[in-house]
Order: structure tokens, then sequence, then C-alpha cells
């Protein structure tokens, strides 16, 4: 079945600083792509979906990279704030319609120091 | 916008105790998952169900019973709580099972076993 690898575990950078986390996964027929953001405490919300089609997808503070050729996916903040501190989740699945449940990644935990 | 309650949201349980938690939505999804969260190990799929009584195994199920008597609501139980075993449940819903589909998550029952 699918597999997920997310790397770092833990990040910490300062304020103003880029932060990156990346995903990488095996099933070359995955095709949605999910980041997720877990505030202490909290459950998971999503930050984007992405689709199989669309190599870059930038959101508020943060782009998401989609390689399919290398199977990785990456979420870049570009000015990370101590606000964007969380745990952050990647997550994949196979295409619509039929028992397709996405696989989580193992979480990266972001520390952002003021 | 809708909301997942999760009850309780703390759980103190002792060896060997059968211990319930509960999970309700008002979204109207069909899908409702049960995860568990271990520090280092992300999310892993216990039980999901794509609709009332219906019941699928996750790939951590062993320990584990669901119900879903409702399309509300979504239960787990832990048969037999394992001694010091501490670990995060989230429950989750979406409109359906499509894989592209994303997830709604409740901020989760912290349990914790003497």
């Amino acid at each position: 079945g699918e597999q997920v690898e997310q790397r770092p575990p833990h990040l910490s950078v300062r304020e103003g600083d880029s932060a990156v986390i990346i995903c990488t996964y095996t099933d070359p027929n995955s095709y949605y792509f999910f980041w997720y953001k877990q505030e202490p405490g909290a459950g998971l919300q999503l930050l984007m979906k992405v689709f199989s089609s669309t190599e870059i997808n930038e959101g508020q503070g943060f782009t998401v990279l989609l390689n399919k050729k290398d199977k990785q996916l990456s979420l870049n903040l570009t000015a990370a704030h101590p606000g964007d501190s969380a745990v952050y989740f990647c997550a994949v699945s196979l295409t619509s319609g039929g028992n397709y449940k996405p696989t989580f990644g193992k979480g990266t935990s972001l520390v952002v120091h003021p | 916008g809708g909301i997942i309650t999760q009850t309780p949201k703390f759980l103190i349980g002792q060896e060997g105790q059968k211990l319930t938690l509960k999970c309700q939505q008002n979204f109207n999804h069909d899908t409702m998952y049960w995860y568990r969260q271990d520090s280092g190990k992300g999310l892993r799929l216990i039980y999901y169900s794509i609709t009332e009584n219906d019941l699928q195994k996750g790939d951590l199920s062993e320990g584990y019973d669901a119900s879903r008597e409702k399309k509300s609501s979504f239960s787990l139980t832990v048969t037999s709580a394992q001694k010091n075993e501490m670990a995060v449940f989230l429950c989750a819903s979406s409109i359906a099972q499509g894989g592209g589909e994303r997830l709604f998550f409740g901020h989760g029952t912290k349990l914790s076993v003497l």
C-alpha cells in the first residue's frame, strides 16, 4: 500500500525565516494531496488540497509544490511567524471514488521563535 | 459551518478497563473516522464508517470496537486498556469516502491508562 515519509520530524526557525517540510510518497497513482495544520490541543485543520495536475499552489504565506516525477510534495512557509508554530501533516490519496482513504505522514513539529 | 464534538476531552482509565469515546458531527457527512495519534507515529486509522451501521477496519483495529448507530455519531471502544497507554484519539468526518474529500477533525480525546 501507499507509504508516506515526512521530514523533518522537528523544525525550529526564527521569525521571518522560511520553513520547508517535505513528504515523499510511493504510489504513482496518488492523485490528491493535502496539508493539514494541528495547533496544540486541537484537531487537524486543512491548509491546502492539491490536485495531481497542478505543480505550484500558493496559499496565504505558504507555497505547496508537487513534483510527480520524484513523488514529492513540499510545504514552504515563506516568512514564518510565531503563529505558524504547530504540527503539520501531509496526506496522500488515490483517485476519487471507491474505497480510498488518505495516508498521513508522521507529522512535523514546527517552532517559530520571535 | 459544522462542528465535530468529541467527548470526553480527557479520559483516565485503569488497566483492563473497557473505555468508550464518543464523537458527534453536525455536517451531515456520510463518512466518519477514528484515528489514533501517538507522538512520532502520526495518525493511524482504527475504524471508519461510510454510512449509518457500516463499519470498516483500519490498520489498527485490534483491541478496539466501533459503533455507528446514527449518521451523526460514531463511538469507539477500547476493549481492554493497556497499562501506561497514552494517546490522543481523533475523530474525523468527510462528505463521502472519495479520495479527494478533505477530512474535518474533532479536537481529540486524550487517553491515559494508570
